[in-house]
Parts: C-alpha cells; sequence; structure tokens
C-alpha cells in the first residue's frame, strides 16, 4: 500500500507567477483535501475533491484552484502568487464520510519572492 | 464559530517523564478527533483517531481520551523519549470534509 506522495518538494516562484503542485493520493482513497500551513500555524482547510467534484472550501480567494483526476490525485494551482502564499502546502487523501482517517503527504514548501 | 485550542504551545520535558497535551474544542457535534505529530519542515503523521462515540484510544506508549460534553481531548505520552520531540497537532472533523487543526503544542524531550 503506498502511502500520499506529493511533489515537487520544495519550489521558489516570484510574486505574479503562477504554481502548480501534485498530490498522488493513498491507494485506495477517493477523496483529496488540501491544507495550507503558515510557519508556526496549523494547517487550514483549502478545499476538498471527492470522485473530480470540488467538496467544500475554506476561506480562500478563487485564484486557488485544484482538479482531481478519475485515479483520484490531485493538483492545487494557485495563480498570481503573493508573498502571503508562502507557506507549506500539506495533501490528506482518505476513503470520505464520517469515520475515517486522513494520511498526509510530506508537504510542499512553497517560497515566493 | 468552530475552533480548537492546544495548551500548552511548547513544553521542555526529561526523557522518561509522563506528559500530558490538551485539546480543546467549541462545539462537542464532532464526528472524529485525530492526533498528529510533525517533524520540521515535514508533513503530518497520523497518531490516534477517536470516533465521537469513543472515550479513548491507545497505541502504544500514547492514549487519547475524549470527552466531547466539555469539548475536550488529551493526549497522554508515557516514558517520554528524546525521539518523541515534534510538534503535536489535534485536529477535529466538525463538518464533513475538512480537519479544524489547533497551533499545536511542540514537545522538546532531553536526555
Amino acid at each position: 500500500e503506498t502511502g500520499v506522495t506529493q511533489s515537487p518538494t520544495h519550489l521558489i516562484k516570484t510574486r505574479g507567477q503562477q504554481v502548480t503542485l501534485r498530490c498522488s493520493s493513498q491507494s485506495g482513497h477517493n477523496t483529496v483535501s488540501w491544507y495550507q500551513q503558515a510557519l508556526g500555524q496549523g494547517p487550514q482547510f483549502i478545499f476538498q475533491y471527492y470522485r473530480e467534484e470540488e467538496n467544500g472550501r475554506g476561506n480562500f480567494p478563487p485564484r486557488f484552484s485544484g482538479l482531481q483526476f478519475p485515479n483520484y490525485s490531485s493538483e492545487l494551482n494557485v495563480n498570481a502568487l503573493e508573498l502571503d502564499d508562502s507557506a507549506l502546502y500539506l495533501c490528506a487523501s482518505s476513503l470520505g464520510g464520517t469515520s475515517t482517517e486522513a494520511f498526509f503527504g510530506q508537504g510542499t514548501r512553497l517560497t515566493v519572492v | 464559530k468552530q475552533e480548537v485550542t492546544q495548551i500548552p504551545a511548547a513544553l521542555s520535558v526529561p526523557e522518561g517523564e509522563n506528559l500530558v497535551l490538551n485539546c480543546s474544542f467549541t462545539d462537542s457535534a464532532i464526528y472524529n478527533l485525530q492526533w498528529f505529530r510533525q517533524d520540521p519542515g515535514k508533513g503530518l503523521t497520523s497518531l490516534l483517531l477517536i470516533q465521537s462515540s469513543q472515550r479513548e484510544q491507545t497505541s502504544g506508549r500514547l492514549n487519547a481520551s475524549l470527552d466531547k460534553s466539555s469539548g475536550r481531548s488529551t493526549l497522554y505520552i508515557a516514558a517520554s523519549q528524546p525521539g518523541d520531540s515534534a510538534t503535536y497537532l489535534c485536529a477535529v472533523l466538525f463538518t464533513l470534509g475538512r480537519l479544524y487543526f489547533g497551533r499545536g503544542t511542540q514537545l522538546t524531550v532531553w536526555p
């Protein structure tokens, strides 16, 4: 059974650019969620995808968008990067529902300069 | 407003001590609560998941309890070791699809 994998592990971008982060969910998991973790803070929910449809969104602007593919892998896209977007971006996969455990990847460290 | 609070923010103890990390949440209508460990700059490792119908869960030296009526959970670590040094995060599933996290407790266990 493979775990959750994210790519790339580190990324440096310039303000105003666009970035795509990728996540492969754990085998058998159909639900992927994305979180942003600023330094010294707990992770904040960005959005969730279930069977290729967005299934909930946190308090993030529309320039944060995502996709889920038929194999349940997912992408997080951020347009018009701002300095405050610098953070650790975490992907979590689960079976969905109320009783399942969420498993996280190792994260992508994004630095916007 | 659904919020999760963790106390203390930081804890430094000598090896061998038993310790308790606290998590409180604002709404008793939860689906489940999960404790995670995070090493510096890394992702989250799931430690324990407690369903809303359960009172506690145990894994090795770790024991987590849940009291929904008072909005509290505790993570008990027995016989702490330097390898336990990390940030411990509490996360609550209030609403389907999103976990609400506390800011974590940064634990240092010194030899």
